[in-house]
C-alpha cells in the first residue's frame, strides 16, 4: 500500500539559510500534519492541515510556515534556520470522520542538519 | 496541555520472554495509537484503538484501551530479535496526537 511520501530524507544547511520541506500524503488522505523529533525525544506537534486549510497550531515557531496544496501536498518551509532545528521532521496524514481522531501514519521523515 | 506517562523507559529482555508497557493519563483521550520506530525511520503503526475497554490484537501484540479512556497497554509475546526499537504511545483527542516518551526494547538472543 502507498505510504507517507517524504522529500528530502537527508538535508544539510548552514545557520541563516532557508530550507523547504515537502510532504506527499497517502492517497485520498485530506489532513497533513507536520512533527518535529529531535534527539531522544518524542515526536512534537508543529501544525496541521485539512482541504488546505490550517486546522491546528502547535510549537511551530513564527520562522517556519507550512501550506497544504490543491493536490493535499505540503510543504514546510523554514526560514532563519538556527543549530537548534537540527531533528528529524516527520509528515503524517489522516483520513476520516472528522467527528472522531483520525488515525495519522507517518513518513520516513527529513533529517535536518544544521551547521 | 495533556501529558502521558510511559513505562518503563526502556527494558532489556531475552529472547522469548513476554514484553508490557502501558501508558496512563490524568486525561481522557478518544483513540490510543502504539508505534514503533527504529533508529532514522517515521513510526509505523501497530495498533489503532477507538473505544474504551477495546482488546485488539495484531499478530504477536495486543494492545488495550482502557475503560477510564485514561490509559492503555501494548503487550509482545515471545519477543524476538528485529522487534527492537523505540515504541511510543499515542493518545487521541480532536484531531490532536499526544505522545508518551516512548520505550525503549532491546532483545538479547
Amino acid at each position: 500500500a502507498a505510504g507517507v511520501i517524504q522529500s528530502p530524507r537527508h538535508l544539510i544547511k548552514e545557520k541563516r539559510e532557508t530550507a523547504t520541506l515537502k510532504c506527499y500524503p497517502i492517497p485520498r488522505h485530506d489532513t497533513v500534519y507536520w512533527y518535529q523529533q529531535g534527539p531522544g525525544q518524542d515526536p512534537q506537534f508543529l501544525i496541521s492541515f485539512y482541504e488546505k486549510m490550517q486546522s491546528d497550531k502547535g510549537s511551530i515557531p513564527d520562522r517556519f510556515s507550512a501550506q497544504q496544496f490543491s493536490d493535499y501536498h505540503s510543504e514546510l518551509n523554514m526560514s532563519s534556520l538556527e543549530l537548534g532545528d537540527s531533528a528529524l521532521y516527520f509528515c503524517a496524514s489522516s483520513s476520516g470522520d472528522r467527528g472522531s481522531t483520525d488515525t495519522q501514519y507517518f513518513g520516513p521523515g527529513t533529517r535536518l542538519t544544521v551547521l | 496541555g495533556q501529558q502521558l506517562n510511559q513505562s518503563p523507559q526502556s527494558m532489556f529482555i531475552q529472547e522469548g520472554e513476554d514484553v508490557s508497557m502501558n501508558c496512563t493519563s490524568s486525561s481522557i483521550f478518544n483513540t490510543w495509537l502504539w508505534y514503533k520506530q527504529e533508529p532514522g525511520e517515521g513510526p509505523v503503526l501497530l495498533i489503532a484503538l477507538y473505544k474504551a475497554g477495546e482488546l485488539t490484537s495484531n499478530g504477536r501484540l495486543t494492545a488495550q484501551f482502557g475503560i477510564t479512556r485514561k490509559d492503555s497497554f501494548l503487550n509482545i509475546s515471545a519477543s524476538i530479535p528485529s522487534d527492537v526499537g523505540i515504541y511510543f504511545c499515542a493518545g487521541g483527542y480532536g484531531n490532536k496526537l499526544v505522545f508518551g516518551a516512548g520505550t525503549i526494547l532491546r532483545v538479547k538472543s
